[in-house]
């Protein structure tokens, strides 16, 4: 099955400074990968996603790049803000079987703002 | 805005006990899905639902899970002889489109076994 890895589990960045989490999939027929955001003791939130026939998304500040050869994709947050504190989970699925595919998350990666 | 909705919130039981944790996934969705969530750890998937059928099923997700859909508006996970390694977050979500799309989670149901 697929296996997703998440670095670094831990991201601190000054305020206004830029943030980039990784992950890296195992199953070449994934192709879909969405990031959430999870907020202490709530539920997960979808941010901004990306299928495989994309390189690169962008929305506002968040983006994020695939890179299909090399299986890994990248979340990039820019001018950072005291509310992107969270815990930022990454995911992939394949659509392979033509059904409902669950989603393999990462482990997820504090990130920390500071003021 | 629609939003996937679980009961309860919060649920105690006894190790061996039955649970039933209850979603109402958004009305016009056609996947159905659970997920756990053991305090500070990733998020897992157990099981996803379609076409009042199991389309796929983790490792997680044992003979002492089931799920049903025993209306046309519930999503039910239930477990039926609770282990202590079962206190989790467990949340339902719902998706629209064909094949992967995007989820929209509940707040979950908190499961502590004591």
């Amino acid at each position: 099955g697929e296996n997703v890895e998440q670095h670094p589990s831990t991201l601190s960045v000054q305020e206004g400074d830029s943030a980039v989490i990784k992950c890296t999939y195992s199953d070449s027929a994934s192709n879909y990968f969405p990031w959430y955001k999870q907020e202490l003791g709530k539920r997960p939130q979808l941010i901004i996603d990306i299928r495989s026939n994309v390189g690169e998304k962008k929305d506002q500040r968040i983006a994020v790049t695939l890179n299909k050869t090399a299986k890994h994709f990248s979340l990039h947050i820019t001018e950072t803000q005291p509310e992107d504190s969270a815990v930022y989970f990454c995911a992939a699925s394949d659509s392979r079987g033509g059904g409902a595919d669950g989603l393999t998350f990462g482990k997820g990666t504090h990130l920390i703002i500071q003021p | 805005e629609p939003e996937v909705t679980q009961t309860p919130s919060h649920q105690v039981t006894q190790m061996g006990q039955e649970v039933i944790l209850r979603c109402v996934p958004i009305s016009n969705h056609l996947y159905f899905y659970w997920y756990r969530q053991i305090l500070g750890q990733k998020v897992e998937f157990l099981v996803s639902f379609y076409n009042n059928e199991i389309s796929e099923k983790s490792e997680i997700f044992d003979d002492q899970f089931s799920v049903e859909r025993p209306d046309g508006s519930n999503f039910t996970l239930k477990i039926r002889s609770t282990k202590l390694e079962d206190s989790a977050m467990y949340f339902c979500a719902s998706s629209g489109g064909s094949g992967a799309g995007e989820l929209f989670f509940g707040e979950g149901s908190r499961l502590t076994v004591l």
